[in-house]
């Protein structure tokens, strides 16, 4: 069993700059979630995909963006970057229908603006 | 709106001790309760789940973790830590039907040999 990868490990932009991040779910999953963790916190959502629609979104302005594939991988894209998106992104999949709802996640993407 | 609260910003224990973190909810129907353990620069791992049934649940690593509806709590416990278990520790609630994890700020644990 595959579990969920991410991509990039690290990543260091500028503000302003656009950024996307990769998700692969684990297998079996049909259902992806992005959650932002800055450093000393816990992770906060920002949404979720699932059937390649967003199925949810947490309190996030709209220049965070997402997308889901027919193979259930997921992007997260985040346009003009400010200094406070640094931050650990997380990506966690799951299976709708499950009756627990259980989040399995990846290792994270680290983001870096300057 | 849901909120979870980890009371212990940071607790330090010498290494085969026991163990236990706090955990309070506030979602008041049916909540649905997770522990997560993260190392530093990792992601999080799943140690144990609470969704109905037996209020004292198992979990990986030697965990357990105990289901109080009366107190709002759902405390991490382990009787015997090991150095290995130094790492960050997690609370999170969805609640029944929800697609939100909602998590507590984090409890980081230290372990003296």
């Amino acid at each position: 069993e595959t579990g969920v990868t991410q991509s990039p490990t690290h990543l260091i932009k500028t503000r302003g700059q656009q950024v996307t991040l990769r998700c692969s779910s684990q297998s079996g999953h049909n259902t992806v979630s992005w959650y932002q963790q800055a450093l000393g916190q816990g992770p906060q959502f920002i949404f979720q995909y699932y059937r390649e629609e967003e199925n949810g979104r947490g309190n996030f302005p709209p220049r965070f963006s997402g997308l889901q594939f027919p193979n259930y991988s997921s992007e997260l894209n985040v346009n003009a970057l400010e200094l406070d998106d640094s931050a650990l992104y997380l990506c966690a999949s799951s299976l709708a229908g499950d009756s627990t709802d259980t989040q399995y996640f990846g290792p994270g993407t680290r983001l870096t603006v300057l | 709106a849901q909120s979870v609260t980890q009371p212990d910003i940071h607790i330090t224990v010498s290494e085969g001790a026991s163990l236990e973190l706090r955990c309070n909810y506030s979602y008041g129907a049916t909540p649905y309760l997770f522990w997560y353990v993260q190392s530093p620069g990792q992601g999080l791992q799943l140690l144990l789940k609470y969704f109905s049934g037996d209020t004292l649940v198992q979990g990986i690593k030697g965990f357990e973790a105990e289901f109080k509806r009366s107190q709002s709590s759902f405390n991490l416990r382990k009787p015997s830590v090991h150095w290995s278990d130094a790492a960050e520790y997690f609370c999170a609630d969805s609640g029944a039907g929800s697609y939100q994890l909602t998590f507590g700020k984090g409890t980081k644990l230290s372990v003296i040999p």
